[in-house]
């Protein structure tokens, strides 16, 4: 039984371009987080994937914006990127709208240069 | 607005002694709280949660966690390190499920 797969592992950037992310979710969850964690600091909510919808969204600008798809599979596409969205990038399903437990995968590392 | 905070960016211990791992928050509302623990280069592994009931809350690799409604607080404990539990350790909280919050995160190292 896969876990929550991620791609890529690594992705070197631009400032100004735009990176899309993967995520496969464990099999059996239908709900995909994701997050991102910057250096030497905790996981920072960016939103939610529902029913191909977005449920939760923290607090990230439009440059941030998502797509789940039937499979239940997920990406996260980042516009204009700026140095600081050099981080590490955690996506994570749960089972159902109530993400009662995570399960997350080993991220995508990007840096921007 | 919701917070969690990690008074303590690295805790040390020697194996076999008992190890207290430190978590506080905020919320505006009843908390759901979690421990995740991540090895270098790897995703967040669960390690255990709150959600209503009984206080302590018993989960993976024989760690433990206190809920203190009064002193908003989850530590995490374990009554006997090991050099493998050396890792960071995060604590989450949730009101809804859906949104959750990471603390900074705390680097626990067990000697031998």
């Amino acid at each position: 039984d896969a876990g929550v797969t991620q791609s890529p592992t690594h992705l070197i950037k631009t400032r100004g371009q735009q990176v899309t992310l993967r995520c496969s979710p464990k099999s059996g969850h239908d709900t995909v987080s994701w997050y991102q964690q910057a250096l030497g600091q905790g996981p920072q909510f960016i939103f939610q994937y529902y029913e191909e919808e977005e449920r939760q969204r923290g607090n990230f600008p439009d440059r941030f914006s998502g797509h789940q798809f039937p499979n239940y599979s997920s990406e996260l596409n980042v516009n204009a990127l700026l140095l600081g969205d050099s981080a590490l990038y955690l996506c994570a399903s749960s089972l159902g709208e109530i993400a009662n437990e995570q399960y997350f995968g080993p991220g995508t590392r990007l840096t921007v240069t | 607005a919701q917070s969690v905070a990690q008074p303590e960016d690295q805790v040390n211990v020697a194996e076999g002694n008992p190890l207290t791992v430190k978590c506080t928050y905020s919320v505006s509302g009843n908390p759901y709280l979690f421990w995740y623990v991540q090895y270098p280069n790897r995703g967040l592994q669960f390690l255990l949660k709150y959600i209503t009931g009984d206080n302590l809350v018993k989960g993976s690799y024989g760690f433990e966690a206190e809920f203190n409604k009064s002193q908003t607080s989850f530590h995490l404990k374990k009554p006997s390190a090991l050099v493998s539990d050396s890792a960071l350790y995060f604590c989450a909280v949730s009101l809804n499920f859906n949104k959750f919050y990471f603390g900074s995160g705390t680097k626990l190292n067990v000697k031998p």
